[in-house]
């Protein structure tokens, strides 16, 4: 089955970039999106189609997509963008969504 | 303001099934897709299948098939899933989000907004 592969933790000072990866060799055949959750919470969109940023989501979150590498980037990080992030992708020959394992951004 | 508002907490003995119910507002119910994602406590997200509310065309991840079924109402702005043959690894938190993007083109979609959740809690 298809996997999306990304780094269990990621730390990162205050004021600092945050590069969180999300590898697939498929994900050049369509596109990304990126969830932000924090405990308790339901996820929310952050990225979207690759590199687009739903209303109200700060301007310090980008994405990129490589073909074979997603990335959300967060510029400037502050201690409240501390929490999990997923990587998202559609498999066109499953027909299946497919989610990375999630990557645990710290903010020391 | 778009809101998805989930029936409440279950729990059910292993072998049972579970219905749970997600009533969109804020938008036109048959324009967007509709799918569900579980979360296990401390694991991940677990995509489970979309539905098109408009058709009632459904898909369901492989590891479901068989157990699965996604449901809806029209006439109440109202979908379902049923979750069959329960067993204790079904436990988990289960979302009802909003395919944003184009009705039934998966590959253009993302999940722009979720429901709060419903707690499964399968156990003898």
């Amino acid at each position: 089955s298809y996997e999306l592969t990304q780094p269990p933790s990621v730390s990162v000072s205050p004021g600092q970039t945050a590069s969180i990866t999300c590898s697939g060799d498929k994900l050049g055949h369509g596109f990304a999106s990126w969830y932000q959750q924090k405990p308790g919470q339901s996820p929310i969109l952050v990225i979207y189609q690759d590199r687009k940023r739903p209303s109200g989501i700060p301007e310090r979150f980008s994405g990129s997509n490589s073909g074979d590498t997603a990335t959300l980037t967060i510029s400037g990080t502050q201690p409240l963008d501390e929490a999990d992030y997923y990587c998202q992708a559609w498999d066109s020959s499953t027909a299946h969504y497919v989610f990375g394992a999630g990557t645990k951004v710290t903010v020391l | 303001q778009v809101q998805l508002v989930q029936s409440g907490a279950e729990v059910k003995k292993p072998g049972a099934s579970v219905k749970v119910s997600c009533k969109p507002s804020g938008y036109t119910f048959t324009n967007y897709d509709l799918n569900w994602v579980r979360q296990a406590a401390g694991q991940g997200l677990d995509w489970m299948g979309w539905m098109n509310p408009n058709t009632g065309d459904t898909g369901y991840a492989q590891k479901f098939q068989g157990r699965l079924t996604m449901t809806r109402d029209t006439s109440i702005s109202t979908a379902y899933l049923e979750l069959s043959s329960l067993r204790s690894e079904d436990t988990a938190v289960y979302y009802c989000v909003r395919g944003g993007g184009i009705i039934s083109r998966p590959q253009f979609n993302y999940f722009d907004y979720w429901g709060l959740g419903t707690l499964v809690t399968v156990s003898s």
